[in-house]
């Protein structure tokens, strides 16, 4: 069946520009993440939802980074006024419950010039 | 908050040598799940470890699960040039998983 998706799967753009990245996950799974992946480096948590749940934005790096869900579908992360160091790889990831494997999208590689 | 870390951080190795990649946690673990990434793609899931002193194996691979549930580590036997790539850890205390920056192989044919 299919995997979890990702769109774009590049993005360049201009210090100070607003970025939207979406993510389509795998049906059926409740629990969805948000990581960035910084050149060389481990994934860091970034946002959970869970079904209707308040989601987890302990990881959101600063007010510019935010994050919606439509109930058990799509996300979309969003970046307000750019910066450079928030070029990275953004990989989302879905899973059918808690404590459960998570499915990884192919991300998507943002670079801010 | 919770910390886990990883050592090494790379690791280069003979094909037919064996690999051993350690996780370390701040905090006590409910589970760990270990994934693989290759060159230029996205972490795969390889296993998920919730007992103490839980060990399991697949095939070259063989995890354990410390008794404390702090530790954790993955070895590859007689490692192949199939084996390359980082390997990640994850360890939760809830939901949420904290990933160690992981261990990079390669491998020499």
């Amino acid at each position: 069946g299919a995997g979890v998706s990702q769109s774009p799967s590049n993005k360049v753009t201009e210090k100070g520009k607003d970025v939207e990245l979406r993510c389509d996950p795998i049906s059926g799974h409740t629990a969805l993440y948000w990581y960035r992946q910084r050149l060389g480096q481990g994934l860091e948590f970034l946002i959970y939802f869970q079904g209707n749940s308040a989601p987890d934005k302990s990881g959101l790096p600063s007010d510019r980074f935010s994050a919606e869900r439509t109930g058990e579908s799509v996300s979309t992360l969003t970046i307000q006024r750019t910066q450079q160091e928030d070029s990275a790889v953004y990989l989302c990831a879905s899973s059918k419950r808690d404590y459960n494997e998570q499915f990884f999208g192919p991300g998507t590689r943002l670079t801010v010039l | 908050g919770q910390q886990v870390m990883q050592i090494p951080q790379y690791q280069h190795v003979q094909e037919g040598e064996d690999f051993t990649t350690y996780c370390n946690s701040s905090t006590t673990l409910s589970n760990i799940q270990w994934y693989k990434q290759r060159p230029g793609g996205h972490p795969v899931f390889l296993i998920q470890l919730v007992k103490s002193g839980e060990v399991k194996k697949q095939k070259r691979l063989t995890f354990q699960f410390g008794e404390a549930k702090k530790n954790s580590s993955l070895h590859i036997t007689a490692t192949q040039t199939t084996d390359v790539g980082t390997y990640f850890c994850g360890g939760g205390s809830n939901y949420k998983l904290t990933f160690g920056k992981g261990t990079l192989l390669t491998v020499n044919p």
